[in-house]
């Protein structure tokens, strides 16, 4: 399958816990985004890499998230100190330059408990 | 500030019957870029469809089709003999021109059910 794949699907963790995603995109794709979608809503753009570089953070990304594309391949968004309010499911997309929008992998739903 | 409005909440429709799913955008930019995407149960957003600002163009893919209408800021996307399968959450996008960057902003959706 060469479609985005995201890692794990489901992550139950307990609140003050620290996660971390993992994002594979399309093997030639050169920009990886991180979406947030919560129950009922749509998804809000929280980064994007251009190859390794990361540039541009929303300022939903509060200091407790992180994310790295190392080498500009698969991306890690980590999350420390949970909390309640960071329930969802976190989407990683990604897109070609010039190309037809961009490809979401199935996500990552996270629950704090 | 660019806003994307999907008042449909939930549709049901009948098997075969049509159904329109409405959007309404709000932007300030002169290019910019249109999508619908779909999301079954299994949480994966499908691509549809991607139309520029400036192909007002409308289309026909299968059952799907589109309009896309400047005037009224408006692109809606219509299922002609719906089936059950296109059950699923739709939602429109809406992206500035960044040179092939995608910063989607979405509407909230809208749950279609098909009922058999």
């Amino acid at each position: 399958d060469t479609g985005v794949s995201q890692d794990p699907r489901h992550k139950i963790t307990k609140r003050g816990q620290n996660v971390t995603f993992r994002c594979d995109p399309i093997s030639e794709h050169n920009r990886l985004y991180w979406y947030r979608q919560t129950l009922g809503q749509g998804p809000e753009f929280l980064t994007y890499f251009q190859n390794e570089a990361q540039l541009e953070k929303s300022r939903l990304l509060s200091d407790r998230f992180s994310a790295e594309r190392p080498k500009g391949s698969f991306s890690t968004l980590e999350i420390q100190r949970t909390e309640q309010g960071d329930s969802a499911m976190y989407l990683c997309a990604s897109s070609l330059a010039g190309y037809w929008g961009a490809f979401f992998g199935q996500g990552t739903r996270l629950t704090v408990v | 500030a660019q806003k994307v409005t999907q008042a449909q909440t939930e549709i049901s429709v009948v098997e075969k019957e049509d159904v329109t799913l409405d959007c309404v955008y709000e932007t300030r930019d002169t290019t910019y870029y249109l999508f619908w995407y779909k999301q079954p149960p299994s949480g994966e957003l499908v691509f549809l469809i991607r139309r520029n600002s400036f192909d007002e163009q409308n289309e026909i893919s299968g059952r799907y089709s589109w309009n896309f209408q400047k005037s009224t800021s408006s692109f809606n996307f219509t299922i002609t003999a719906s089936q059950v399968v296109d059950s699923a959450v739709y939602f429109c996008a809406l992206s500035e021109d960044q040179g092939g960057t995608y910063k989607y902003i979405f509407g909230t959706g809208t749950r279609l059910k098909v009922l058999a």
